[in-house]
Order: structure tokens, then sequence, then C-alpha cells
């Protein structure tokens, strides 16, 4: 248990649905993260909320979209995928200004299956 | 953001001393070097950081020598358990910067 929590842990969709994941973080933290995890490749950063202000936009396409309600929750919402999104989807919180500086917690995460 | 280098894969048994070695020759003067640890189908966990020399843990040690260009993660006495794959990360979160690059990592396979 790291604090991050993701559900669902398991989604199949087709093409035209629309889905949510959804990340809860229980460790008071301030910068949340979302990334993609494809088969055989490096972890893909997506998207990054500081304070609840999205800073950083990884060249996602639009058919991902996060929202930060608040500091402890995150949601990646998801339309009109593609099969090749397919992907674990991770999500991550830090502390900005700790000792640490490049610790991140990372949740179980949600593997996307696009059918 | 600086480039590392790690082996693809590496082997090993149970109760030997695993060494992944890390290359990062473009490290910045402000960055930190990072150690994760990922199992399948579940997110990376962070291991071990420092800035330089070495820094030991409950868990592992990094040696960094005094250029800083390469950096070594040390795992003593490995079990089954320790099969993952390694990533080693150099930068520097902060209040201005977010991005941290995770590289193709390190598959580490201990036999029993």
């Amino acid at each position: 248990e790291t604090g991050v929590t993701q559900t669902p842990r398991h989604l199949v969709m087709g093409m035209t649905n629309k889905k949510s994941l959804k990340c809860e973080q229980h460790l008071g933290h301030n910068a949340m993260y979302w990334y993609k995890q494809s088969a055989k490749k490096p972890l893909e950063l997506m998207f990054v909320y500081n304070f609840k202000e999205q800073t950083e936009n990884n060249s996602v396409p639009s058919r991902f979209s996060p929202e930060c309600p608040n500091s402890s929750h995150l949601f990646l919402h998801l339309h009109t995928l593609q099969p090749e999104d397919s992907a674990l989807y991770l999500c991550a919180s830090r502390e900005i200004g700790t000792r640490d500086y490049n610790e991140q917690f990372f949740g179980p995460g949600t593997r996307l299956t696009v059918l | 953001l600086a480039k590392t280098t790690q082996p693809i894969s590496m082997d090993s048994y149970e109760g030997q001393e695993v060494n992944i070695t890390c290359s990062h020759n473009n490290i910045a003067t402000n960055d930190y070097i990072t150690w994760y640890q990922q199992f399948p189908s579940q997110g990376p966990r962070f291991i071990i950081q420092g800035y330089k020399t070495k820094v030991t843990n409950e868990v592992a040690s990094l040696f960094i020598p005094a250029d800083r260009k390469s950096s070594t993660l040390s795992l003593p006495r490995v079990s089954l358990s320790d099969t993952a794959v390694y990533y080693c990360l150099v930068g520097a979160l902060s209040y201005n910067t977010d991005k941290l690059i995770f590289g193709t990592g390190t598959r580490l396979q201990v036999f029993p």
C-alpha cells in the first residue's frame, strides 16, 4: 500500500465508449501525475497537476481529458479511444518541497483494454 | 533532462549481491540520481536517491563517483522477490520542474 489508490483496476471498453479512471491519494500531497505504460515501453508522462493546476500536458491526444477537482483526487476521462491506447495507466503523487526531491508515490494502476 | 543508459537485463541467483550500473554523462549540477523498482502490473516504487558518494538504506546502497557521470545500485543478498525492473533516473523535481524521465530500465531476474 502506497497511499495512492486507483479505480477501476481493470477496464475493458469499446472505441465508442466514455469512461473515467479515478485516482485518490491519502498522503496529503500537492502534486499528482498520470503516466501511461504500454507493453515493452518506458513510462510516459501524460499530465501533471501542481496545487490543482495543470502544469504539464505532454502532447497527449484530446481523447484523454484530465480533471483535478482537489489536491486528493485526479481523474482521467476517456472517450473514443483507439486499440493502441490499451496500456497500464498509473497515477502518482508527491509532496513538493520535501527532502527526497524525486520521490513519487505510485498507485497500482488501471489495466485498460480498448477493443 | 539527462539521459541515462543501463543494461537491458541481468540475471542473478538468490543470496548474491547484484550491482546495476547506470551512466548519465550529461548530469546537471542540480540533478539527483534516483532508482525505482517495478514489479509486473504494479506502479514503480522509490528505492533510493543520492547526490554524491554513497547512500545506504534498508533496501539498497547507491554508489556515486566524484564525477557523477555514473552510479551503481547495489542490492545485497537478493531473493526471488527482488525480480523486477529497476529504473535509474536523473533529475530534480522542484517547484518549477515536474518531469522525471523513466527509461527502459534493467530487468533483473533472480533464480533459485
